[in-house]
């Protein structure tokens, strides 16, 4: 079964607009940990934002918010006022307590920035 | 600057000649590990080290090597690479393997094996 489902292969989304992309997640373990990462179309990956289990209030990072609902298992990452520079494959993640040994990765969802 | 750094960033060689990619981390994290990329298939764990001379086997370690001599070295070996082995590989470490332990990646190796 996949740990860790994104819905959206592509996403459209005009400049300065805020976006939300989808995660849900699959885990019998309380206690895990939740990343979302940025990969632009140069390769590299890049950590953007984490989320416990355990943590009461959602993450925030500067423009990153992660919409964390535990009870429907979702993790979803919401970019405010998008830039040009945002369009990139994104990767919702999760590391397990038991199987902490691994960073379980999403499909990833494609988000252009249209001008 | 705190970094992973893996190299080449791109390699093509011919099925059979082994080759090595390094992998160096300079924040001192314990625990390194290597996957790849692939379209369709997404990120998969190829190996893993939780701290030197202690590495584990991931998901894909089929026709891989590794070793973890010093903390901050964990090199990724093809001793005979085949034509399914073409791929982005990504070397990653984090502090530990907790679950509040992002892992920073490396810019990626992208191979070609012909």
């Amino acid at each position: 079964a996949q740990k860790i489902t994104q819905t959206q292969p592509g996403m459209f989304v005009q400049e300065k607009e805020a976006v939300t992309l989808d995660c849900t997640y699959d885990t019998s373990d309380p206690s895990y940990g939740l990343f979302w990462y940025k990969q632009p179309s140069s390769g590299e990956m890049i950590f953007l934002i984490y989320q416990g289990s355990y943590d009461q209030q959602n993450a925030t990072e500067g423009r990153y918010s992660l919409n964390f609902q535990k009870a429907r298992k979702s993790a979803n990452l919401v970019i405010s006022a998008s830039q040009l520079g945002d369009s990139a494959m994104y990767f919702c993640a999760m590391r397990e307590g038991q199987g902490a040994q691994k960073l379980v990765f999403g499909q990833g969802t494609r988000l252009t920035i249209n001008p | 600057e705190a970094q992973v750094t893996q190299n080449p960033r791109y390699l093509i060689t011919v099925t059979g000649k082994k080759l090595t990619v390094t992998c160096s981390q300079n924040m001192n994290h314990e625990y390194m590990s290597w996957y790849r990329q692939d379209p369709g298939l997404g990120l998969r764990q190829i190996y893993y080290s939780m701290n030197v001379e202690v590495t584990d086997k991931g998901d894909v370690p089929e026709g891989y090597k590794v070793s973890r001599k010093e903390k901050r070295n964990f090199p990724l070996i093809l001793e005979s690479p085949s034509p399914n082995q073409t791929s982005l590989y990504f070397c990653a470490s984090s502090v530990d393997r907790g679950i509040n332990s992002p892992l920073h990646f490396g810019n990626g190796t992208r191979l070609t094996v012909t």
